[in-house]
Formats: C-alpha cells, structure tokens, sequence
C-alpha cells in the first residue's frame, strides 16, 4: 500500500494475555518507529528501527515489551502479559532517512491499533 | 529534561486566527515539528523549524521560535472547521539521533 499500514485497527484482550501488533512501513522507508498515545499523555516514544543499526529501546516501559522488525520491513511489538494501564492507542511510523542529505524529520504515521485490556 | 508541554484544549470561532503555544525545557534541540492530527487518523507533518530560525511562514500556518524563553507557536490565519484536529509540537534534541520526542497535544475545535 502507499501507507503505513497497522494491524489489528481494535483489539480487546484479558488482563494477562499476550497480544501482538503489526506494522507495515511505507516501502522502502529505512526507520521504523513505535510510539503508544495516551489520553492526556501525549505520545511516549517506545522504540526505534533504524537499518540494520540496534534499535533503540529506551522507551520501552517495562520488559513485557518487545519488538522485531524482521527483513527491515515489517514490524511486531508485543507485549507480554497485559495490564490494564497498557490501553492505548500505539501507532507505528516510517521514515526515509536519506544519506548526505538534511533529513527533514518527517515521519509517516499509520492509523493506529487501539488496544484495551479488560 | 525531553519536556515538551501544551495546553490541553483552544476553542476558537471560524475565521479566527488560533495560537497554539509549546514549551520546551531542553535548549539542545535542533529541529522542532508541528503534526496534526485528524479525528482517527494518524498524525501528519504540517511544518517544521530550524532552531536557528526565528520565524516560518507557510500560507495560512506561521512558526514563531523563542529559543530564550524555549517557546514554540503555531499560528493558523481564518481558522476553518477543517482544522479542528489535535495539534502535537515536537523536537530532535542534538545527539538525541533521529527519535522525535512530542508534546502533549492540543486539541482545537472551531466553531461557527
């Protein structure tokens, strides 16, 4: 598709379930973020994907969260044993990070997954 | 500090110019952004600014920096219903790499 494209829109889960959320990059796009958007909160940075470079994981709030980006495509954050404060929506961006030029800052935004733990 | 504060609602009547205000806490920031975002929708870029610019204008969109006091505006002239959206600013800090850290967001509804 020509945008970012996220998976599942909804997801309704257990408290202590695991859940998973995809995301499809704009191809050809080399960064990959993920961020989790809160009522109120703004959006918190969880991780980023850039090339074959380690991510950067700083913002990842506890270890039941992780994330792949398999191929320097598509994309997975999972977490592990959902609490409720985890609800929320976590949108997934790309970006083209072009070599010897000024990068611009623009990120691509998908539409998000909302998730709510019961 | 990665700090980036707005206020949470503006309310404003079409034709109406609207200020949306943003304050930063770190001084090392190299770029700082306003996305938009529209109801269930992911964000877009509207603008950007370079911390050695003062001031951006882009149509109806105006960008004013104040590095002293670490102040972000946007300003939209003949404000419409289409603009009602939540407006985020946001930052690259120097060394931060390339992770935009954003503001609270501030939601923007326009009346008629």
């Amino acid at each position: 598709g020509a945008g970012v494209s996220q998976s599942p829109s909804n997801k309704v889960t257990e408290k202590g379930k695991d859940v998973e959320l995809r995301c499809d990059p704009i191809s050809g796009h080399t960064a990959l973020y993920w961020y989790r958007q809160s009522l109120g909160q703004g959006l918190e940075f969880l991780i980023y994907f850039q090339g074959n470079s380690a991510p950067d994981k700083s913002g990842l709030p506890s270890d039941r969260f992780s994330a792949e980006r398999t191929g320097g495509s598509v994309s997975t954050l999972t977490i592990q044993r959902t609490q409720q404060e985890d609800s929320a929506v976590y949108l997934c961006a790309s970006s083209l990070m072009p070599s010897g030029r000024l990068w611009t800052g623009e990120l691509f935004f998908g539409e998000g997954s909302r998730l709510t733990v019961l | 500090g990665e700090d980036v504060e707005q206020s949470l609602f503006l309310s404003v009547r079409e034709g109406d110019s609207s200020v949306i205000n943003c304050t930063y806490t770190d001084s090392s920031s190299t770029y700082l952004y306003w996305y938009k975002q529209e109801p269930g929708a992911g964000l877009q870029l509207l603008t950007y600014i370079f911390s050695n610019m003062d001031m951006k204008q882009d149509q109806r969109l105006t960008v004013l920096l104040n590095k002293k006091d670490k102040h972000l505006s946007l300003r939209i002239a003949d404000t419409q219903t289409g603009d009602s959206a939540i407006y985020f600013c946001a930052e690259i800090l120097t060394g931060g790499g390339n992770k935009l850290t954003f503001g609270t967001g501030t939601q923007l509804k326009v009346e008629l």
